[in-house]
This record gives structure tokens, sequence and C-alpha cells, in this order.
């Protein structure tokens, strides 16, 4: 997986509350995508982030959704308000040299009772 | 135009036997085809990849062959293992066009009964 990092693995939080999921890729890799997986469903991308710049958000729902990725530190998923149709996997993946392959983290599961 | 169509849904094999998933793919644009599996709980972990200026690609008991005129490409698993039993997912990518942003098909859960 490239030594791509997600915490928390698991995060339960209740309708109205909010969460924050972080992703860590390699020291050096400066790109990160998020995709959301529902129950029973494949992949899909959320948001595409370089160091401190969005460079494609066209998967993000408009509202309640937001992702950053600093100079420094990992980069965050944060999700406003969380109603139960939030609860799902969200990996992140982080670019290889060849600006083709992805590597995938472990993934946050978010259940949101 | 974005949509990634995999078949079947599920495929169950005896062990020793050929697995084959199929997807079919709208954009043009596309030119990097990677295959995905995916373990219970875990994330998904790249299998093989293949760009479509090539007809097949070959990595120990996995196959990609690719048909560039028909949109199509499949993944082939030779001498299936019960280890084998997890979900696969076929994606779609174009560097120029979106960013090597992934389209993924739907998963196919795979069997492979000992």
């Amino acid at each position: 997986n490239a030594g791509v990092m997600q915490n928390p693995r698991h995060l339960v939080r209740r309708r109205g509350q909010e969460a924050r999921l972080r992703c860590s890729p390699m020291k050096g890799h400066s790109h990160v995508y998020w995709y959301r997986q529902l129950p029973e469903e494949g992949l899909k991308f959320m948001v595409y982030l370089q160091k401190e710049n969005i460079i494609d958000e066209s998967g993000m729902p408009k509202e309640r959704f937001s992702a950053e990725f600093p100079k420094e530190g990992p980069s965050i998923l944060r999700i406003q308000q969380v109603v139960r149709g939030d609860s799902a996997a969200y990996f992140c993946a982080t670019l290889a040299g060849n600006q083709e392959t992805q590597y995938f983290g472990p993934g946050t599961r978010l259940l949101v009772l | 135009q974005q949509q990634v169509k995999q078949s079947p849904q599920s495929l169950i094999v005896q062990k020793g036997g050929i697995s084959i998933i199929n997807c079919a793919y709208e954009n043009t644009a596309f030119d990097y085809f990677p295959w995905y599996q995916q373990f219970p709980g875990k994330g998904p972990a790249l299998l093989i990849a293949i760009r479509p200026d090539v007809s097949e690609k070959k990595e120990g008991r996995f196959t990609i062959s690719f048909n560039k005129s028909a949109k199509q490409f499949s993944l082939h698993i030779m001498d299936s293992q019960p280890g084998d039993s997890a979900t696969y997912f076929c994606a779609a990518s174009s560097v120029e066009t979106s960013g090597s942003r992934l389209t993924f098909g739907e998963g196919t859960q795979l069997t492979v009964n000992p």
C-alpha cells in the first residue's frame, strides 16, 4: 500500500456530529485521492488534492463535505452534520511516480448511528 | 461516458479452475486499466494493470486481455486458489483528461471452493 496510513480505522458518530478522517501518504508523496465505498458497492471518486491545493472535487457532495491537504500534516476529509447515509468506508490513495498507479490505504469505516 | 461496467457480480469456481471477470468502458480517453483485489475490511490492492498499446499482460497466474476496438478488458486467474477468494474491481483512468482519478467497476465477488 506504499505506506499510506489512515486513521482512525473505525469511527462511530451520531447524526449531526462531525467526522474527521485523516490520510498520511508516505513522505514525499504530494498527491492524495479520496474515494468512498458504500456497502456492497464499488469505490466512487470524491476529491483529488495536491499539497495545499484542491485539483478536482467533482465527486464531492456539495454540502457538508470538505477536504484539505496542508503543507504540513495529513490530508483531512471532513464531514459536517453526518447523516446515516454517510456510513461507508472512506479510502485515500497516493499516486506512484509513474503518475498512473494509485496505492490505497486501509480505509476508515464510518458508522453513523 | 465515465462508466465502467463489470460482470459478473459474483463468481464461484473450483480450486484449480479459471476465473474470468469482464469489464467494458465507454470513455475512449481512458488509457490506464488496473485491477484491484480487496479482502474484507482491507483497502484495495493493485493486482495488475495494462495500457491500451498492448493486448495482453501476464503476471504469474493473473492475465489481463485488452480489446481496444471493443472497449473491453478482462482478468483471467489461472489455477484459482481458495486464497484468491476476494472482491475484484476493474478501473480506468486518464492522466490527460481526468488527472488519473480512477473510475471503478461495480466489483466481482469471487469464491474459490477447495
